[in-house]
């Protein structure tokens, strides 16, 4: 599935840095979401986009911070993160959010691990 | 609230048997149910979607998948497994109100050779 791309693959980062994660889809969709999965829990979502403009934010600490400048590109902006937010981060799009019938498409994922 | 039970944390076939990965769910709605696929290091991918349509939903790679109101089931079957199938497997549903897509907790599937 090269329809979204997660950037980087693999991230490992102090507790004090600051880093980012990058998504871009190519399917031409309006909606972009955020999901964190970690070992023996099922998927989390964290925030929904909807045509640039976040609709849902799931209780998410404010050390995680989205960004979307536009429909194709969404970023999480990250500092100051706890050992337990070491997990895998996968993004996926889809045409439009709140409908429900709409599938979603995911990327890769990052894999984030914090010392 | 909508709901999807995963039943079987973990399956192991034999190479070339039939597959069988079950799923309930619940929902006061008509439902739009999906399976995803997720191989090692990899995300998810879809494998077919339920959307009231026609009840028996042919998707990728030889899956498909029959909704079955009176039973509250959307089990995942395939006839001859392939050491490719090999992945984690997670029964989706769509909330109604909101589209939002609540995920079962997934089933690992195994395939020896």
């Amino acid at each position: 599935e090269t329809g979204v791309t997660q950037t980087p693959r693999h991230l490992v980062m102090g507790m004090t840095n600051k880093k980012s994660l990058k998504c871009e889809q190519h399917l031409g969709h309006n909606a972009m979401y955020w999901y964190k999965q970690s070992a023996k829990k099922p998927l989390e979502l964290m925030f929904v986009y909807n045509f640039k403009e976040q609709t849902e934010n799931n209780s998410v600490p404010s050390r995680f911070s989205p960004e979307c400048p536009n429909s194709s590109h969404l970023f999480l902006h990250l500092h100051t993160l706890q050992p337990e937010d070491s997990a895998l981060y996968l993004c996926a799009s889809s045409q439009v959010a709140g409908q429900q019938n709409q599938p979603q498409h995911f990327g890769d994922g990052t894999r984030l691990s914090i010392l | 609230a909508q709901s999807v039970t995963q039943l079987d944390s973990h399956v192991s076939v034999s190479e070339g048997t039939p597959v069988l990965l079950r799923c309930n769910y619940s929902s006061s709605y008509s439902p739009s149910l999906f399976w995803y696929v997720q191989h090692p290091n990899k995300g998810l991918q879809l494998l077919l979607k339920y959307t009231s349509a026609a009840t028996l939903v042919k998707g990728i790679n030889g899956f498909e998948a029959e909704f079955k109101k009176s039973e509250t089931s959307f089990h995942l079957t395939k006839p001859s497994a392939h050491m490719s199938d090999a992945a984690e497997y997670f029964c989706v549903v769509s909330e109604s109100n909101t589209g939002k897509l609540i995920f079962g907790q997934g089933t690992t599937l195994q395939v020896k050779p």
